[in-house]
């Protein structure tokens, strides 16, 4: 069956770097673009990044750009968000989920990582 | 970005009754809409995809329906399990956007 497994979050102070990973297994994982997506304490879900199959594109939301690079290796069946510059605002439970782009859900779901941001 | 409105933000019911939430798109996104629902302490789970297609092992209670700009998810004979929180998601044009949730509780 499809697996998600995230790893990597934690306290972290503003300004620190920090890199998620998410271990896949259960299905072909180099034919399928990944996504990571947010959620902060009590609030609704935030896309943050996705990159392709091939991993010949990488979206982000405005508010990572330049700090966060999506990035995948398909020997390890593994997607990794590394965080740059991080503020405090990126406070999150840190979702891995599977979705083809350009125009394909997000139909399996890790269990997620919790970033805090804290000094 | 497309903003995507979710309404009512949490409605009340009662075990057996069935219930519509209405996502709206700021612009057309054809029929690239995706409902979750979510549990507290959980991960979101997909149910419906392409506006009114079942994902695989979602019970057919729930409903998907719409096009462009305006959707709709029903749960009939909601049951103590459906109680939870459901989002809406636009998956037509980057960077995808959620609704802002809608929270069913028991009456």
């Amino acid at each position: 069956q499809v697996q998600l497994v995230e790893s990597g979050g934690g306290v972290v102070q503003p300004g620190r770097s920090l890199r998620l990973s998410c271990a896949t297994s259960g299905f072909t994982f180099r034919s399928y673009g990944m996504h990571w997506v947010r959620q902060a304490p009590g609030k609704g879900l935030e896309w943050v990044a996705v990159i392709w199959h091939d991993g010949s594109n990488t979206y982000y939301i405005d508010s990572v750009k330049g700090r966060f690079t999506i990035s995948r290796d398909d020997s390890k069946n593994t997607v990794y968000l590394q965080m740059n510059t991080l503020r405090a605002d990126d406070t999150a439970v840190y979702y891995c989920t599977r979705g083809n782009p350009p125009h394909s859900h997000n139909d399996f779901w890790g269990q997620g990582t919790l970033v805090t941001v804290s000094s | 970005d497309i903003q995507m409105t979710q309404s009512p933000s949490s409605l009340s019911a009662s075990v057996g009754d069935r219930v519509t939430i209405t996502c709206r798109a700021s612009q057309g996104i054809r029929n690239y809409l995706a409902w979750f629902q979510q549990k507290p302490g959980k991960a979101p789970k997909s149910l419906i995809y392409a506006a009114s297609s079942l994902q695989s092992g979602v019970p057919s209670k729930f409903s998907g329906s719409g096009s462009g700009a305006e959707f709709t998810l029903t749960i009939s004979n909601l049951q103590p399990e459906d109680f939870a929180t459901y989002y809406c998601q636009q998956y037509n044009t980057y960077p995808l956007t959620f609704g802002g949730g809608t929270k069913v509780e028991i009456k």
